[in-house]
């Protein structure tokens, strides 16, 4: 069966300093990857997803970017964190057939002070 | 882009009591996801339904596609139901699932 992992589960991080948070899926080949952050008591906001190794969308403009190095592993960093970054973090994946539903990991917690 | 609205905002009920949650779209769809996040911020696959009606347990969950809209049904709500619940749609053609701002349920025993 597929699980995805994503780590670390909380982090504090002063301003100014950089990020990297990672995800990884296991049990499937080609999934699409994604990147949504979702700030207290909100909705959930798509920032990126990739189709592919090397590929990758931006949907908002922001002071995050992500990479794909590899087929199963999706990173989200930042080179210097602003107090608007702080939020919850969640990587998710889905099949590469059309329609597939959306898979979620547990989610990352980021507070920038 | 397309919208997603969900209904009501916020819902308080008492344990065993059952409600239903809208969730309303402005443009064709092909796949429709119901989530439960729940207190520690994991979302649950709950239902994908793009049309028509499924079932599992105490839920259950109905999307008529054509007028753009689906509901969820809680039945015999139980505290551990509290939590938010998120419609989500992906576009027709387009990789991206758009998520509602949700309803936030709380159940008091």
């Amino acid at each position: 069966s597929q699980t995805i992992h994503q780590w670390p589960a909380t982090l504090v991080q002063p301003v100014g300093s950089p990020l990297s948070l990672e995800c990884t899926v296991e049990g499937t080949s080609n999934p699409n990857l994604y990147w949504y952050r979702q700030a207290a008591g909100r909705g959930l906001q798509l920032l990126f997803y990739s189709v592919g190794i090397g590929q990758i969308s931006s949907e908002v403009p922001q002071n995050l970017s992500a990479s794909r190095p590899q087929d199963r592993q999706f990173i989200l960093s930042s080179k210097k964190l602003l107090l608007s970054d702080s939020g919850f973090y969640l990587c998710a994946w889905s099949a590469i057939v059309y329609n597939s539903p959306l898979h979620f990991g547990n989610g990352t917690r980021l507070t920038v002070t | 882009g397309i919208q997603v609205e969900q209904s009501p905002p916020d819902l308080i009920l008492q344990e065993g009591a059952n409600s239903t949650l809208r969730c309303n779209f402005s443009d064709s769809v092909n796949n429709l996801q119901w989530f439960h996040q729940n207190p520690w911020g994991q979302l649950i696959n709950l239902f994908y339904i793009p049309s028509g009606t499924k079932q599992n347990g105490r839920l259950s969950a109905t999307t008529v596609a054509t007028e753009r809209y689906s509901l969820l049904y809680i039945s015999s709500s139980q505290t551990t139901d509290s939590g938010v619940y998120f419609c989500a749609v992906l576009n027709t053609g387009g990789f991206k699932t758009i998520f509602g701002a949700g309803t936030r349920l709380f159940v008091k025993a």
